[in-house]
């Protein structure tokens, strides 16, 4: 298994600015990932956050508004750039050992743009 | 879309009663997890089925998995209050290392 931890827990920010999420996870591990679930919808992913290079963004997503940095095998942050009220979302890091299937999550961040 | 169907979205059962969920995806997976989410939390990892299996428990849960159909169920047997939470399953596609999500069920337990 993997502890996962995310701060902040939640914020409210003004529209216009930017927020930084953390994780940090108890061991070291292959895969890091960012999701994103938008109010009553269900999981979709932003990117993969890949060690010593840049993320690997998926369809709809761009390094512009959501920087990922990953600078060792533990840590990894995720920046919501230039908020809208649209963005309000939880957002969630999620990992996975490597040779291993399963995939665990961290507690989410609740994110409320004014 | 890659992503999956479950159904039904909603859910409402009296405690003591089994509660089925089911899940479709669309193409060849590696894998399928069953996690839960109570209140817009963090995700619970419940079970994960690989494509080479049918069926395997853990404790109240069953999952099973039918891969010519592409469907996988949850049963949760002898429902409890606190089983109320939203439930989803997501897939491992072969040749991917990402996870896709199905719309989830919100499951309530009545008292």
């Amino acid at each position: 298994s993997a502890v996962i931890s995310q701060k902040p827990s939640r914020d409210i920010c003004q529209r216009g600015t930017s927020l930084t999420i953390q994780c940090q996870v108890d061991s070291q591990v292959t895969m890091m990932f960012w999701y994103r679930q938008q109010p009553g919808q269900s999981l979709t992913l932003i990117a993969t956050a890949n060690q010593g290079s840049e993320a690997t963004y998926e369809s709809g997503f761009v390094i512009d508004k959501f920087p990922i940095s990953r600078p060792n095998l533990t840590f990894s942050t995720l920046t919501v750039s230039n908020m809208s009220p649209e963005d309000s979302s939880i957002y969630l890091c999620s990992v996975r050992h490597r040779g291993g299937d399963t995939q665990y999550f961290g507690p989410g961040t609740r994110l409320t743009v004014l | 879309s890659q992503q999956g169907e479950e159904d039904p979205q909603a859910l409402s059962i009296q405690e003591g009663e089994n509660a089925t969920m089911n899940c479709s995806y669309k193409t060849s997976i590696n894998n399928l997890q069953w996690y839960r989410q109570n209140s817009g939390r963090g995700l619970v990892h419940l079970i994960l089925i690989r494509s080479n299996e049918r069926e395997k428990h853990s404790g109240r849960l069953r999952v099973t998995l039918d891969t010519s159909k592409k469907s996988s169920s949850l049963l949760i047997t002898a429902s409890r209050a606190a089983d109320t939470a939203s439930y989803f399953c997501a897939t491992s596609y072969q040749g991917a290392q990402k996870l896709v999500f199905g719309q989830g069920t919100r499951l309530t337990i009545n008292p």
